[in-house]
Parts: structure tokens; sequence; C-alpha cells
């Protein structure tokens, strides 16, 4: 089944732990991005990834990390948490720069 | 910079009716736009996906139309069901180069049997 997988779904964590999400597409994509989504603000992107050993800047980068050493892996760091980067996080893949775009189920993190 | 709204911010009919959900943005430079289903505390379902050289695209009981020039997307809802109780987002590819794809805040349908 095509999809796109994160891990963990849920998370509590202190500040200054550091802490990765996982992101695993077995699609083939090119493409990958991770948003966050909070209430009132809607979807922003964090960081996205043309290619392997590509990527760039989104929307609200800062506090967050990401690699892209495989094609079908996209984490994302989190260096030294804060309470204000608690949110759902939603990592995404597609085929070409404006291809259909697929998302994972989302990863609900607090940071206390 | 490209901005995406969708009014109304939420929407209840009751089961059977015909409904259409709006989206507008602001820069009619873009690549397509896609329409997506995000169920409570759930991921992102893609629903349709429209190319800027389409007008409309159509999946079961969901119609998409695109005006480009106006700036201007509906997904038009045959038959509601309960089931069809979501929020419902808009999305636009945008920016050469960056290809981002920009999101609007989404309408909240509540279906009532």
């Amino acid at each position: 089944e095509a999809q796109v997988t994160q891990n963990p779904r849920y998370l509590i964590t202190v500040t200054g732990k550091k802490l990765t999400v996982t992101c695993s597409q077995n699609m083939n994509h090119e493409y990958m991005s991770w948003y966050r989504q909070d209430p009132g603000l809607g979807l922003r992107q964090i960081y996205y990834s043309m290619n392997v050993e590509v990527t760039d800047k989104g929307d609200v980068p800062e506090g967050y990390k990401v690699s892209r050493k495989e094609k079908r892996n996209f984490p994302l760091i989190l260096e030294s948490p804060s309470p204000n980067q608690t949110s759902l996080y939603f990592c995404a893949s597609r085929t070409g720069a404006v291809g259909e775009q697929y998302f994972g189920p989302g990863t609900r993190l607090t940071v206390t | 910079k490209q901005e995406v709204t969708q009014i109304p911010a939420a929407l209840s009919v009751p089961e059977g009716e015909n409904l259409v959900l709006n989206c507008s943005f602001t820069d009619s430079a873009i690549y397509n736009l896609q329409w997506f289903r995000q169920d409570p505390g759930k991921g992102l379902t893609s629903l349709l996906l429209i190319q800027s050289s389409q007008r409309e695209q159509t999946s079961g009981r969901l119609n998409a139309s695109l005006d480009k020039s106006s700036g201007r997307s509906t997904l038009y809802i045959a038959a509601s069901q309960p089931g069809d109780s979501a929020t419902y987002l808009c999305a636009v590819y945008s920016g050469a180069g960056s290809y981002q794809l920009t999101f609007g805040k989404g309408t909240k349908l509540s279906v009532i049997p």
C-alpha cells in the first residue's frame, strides 16, 4: 500500500530534550515536506526537500532541522524543543515539483 | 506572497443537500490546486488535483472547478452524507523555484442526519 508513515504518533517531552520524528514514504517520491498545524494558523511548511541531500527552509524553520540521506526518509529534528513547538506535525511527499501531495497520519507533540 | 482564503469557516447542512465550498487565492499564477479532506486529529486525504490548464475535475460525488483568472475554486458535493463531515482544505502551488503549497484554513463541514 502506498503510504507516508510517521513515528511516533504521539509524544510528550520536556523543554530542551532533543527529539526526532521519523517520516518514510514508499512511493519513490522526490519531494518531501514537513508542516505544522496550529489552531487559527492553519498548515505552515517547516522544511522541504527536493531530493536526496537537497533541503530548503519553508515558512517557519526556526528551531527545526532536517536531513535527507535516503530518498524514502525525511526525519524532523528538534534539537532543543520549547513549549511553542507544541503542535500537530505532518510529513508529506509528492512526485515532481507540483504533483499530488500525500500526507502522513500526523504526530501530536507536546512540550512541557 | 500567495494567500488562500476559504469562506465560510464552518458550514452545517442537512443530509442529502448539495453544497458548494469556496476557495480564493490572491496570485493567479498557480501551477495547480488541490482539495483535501481532514478528519479530526487525522492526516489530510487528497480529494482532487486540478491542473492550471483544467477547468474542472470530478471524482464520484465531488466536482472541483478552477477559474484562474478570478482566483477562485469551488468544491461541489452532491447528495451530502453524514460521512462527508470533515474539514475541507484547498491548497495551491505557486512560486517558481520553491513550488510551495499554500493552504487555506479550511471549511469545517457538518452534515446533519
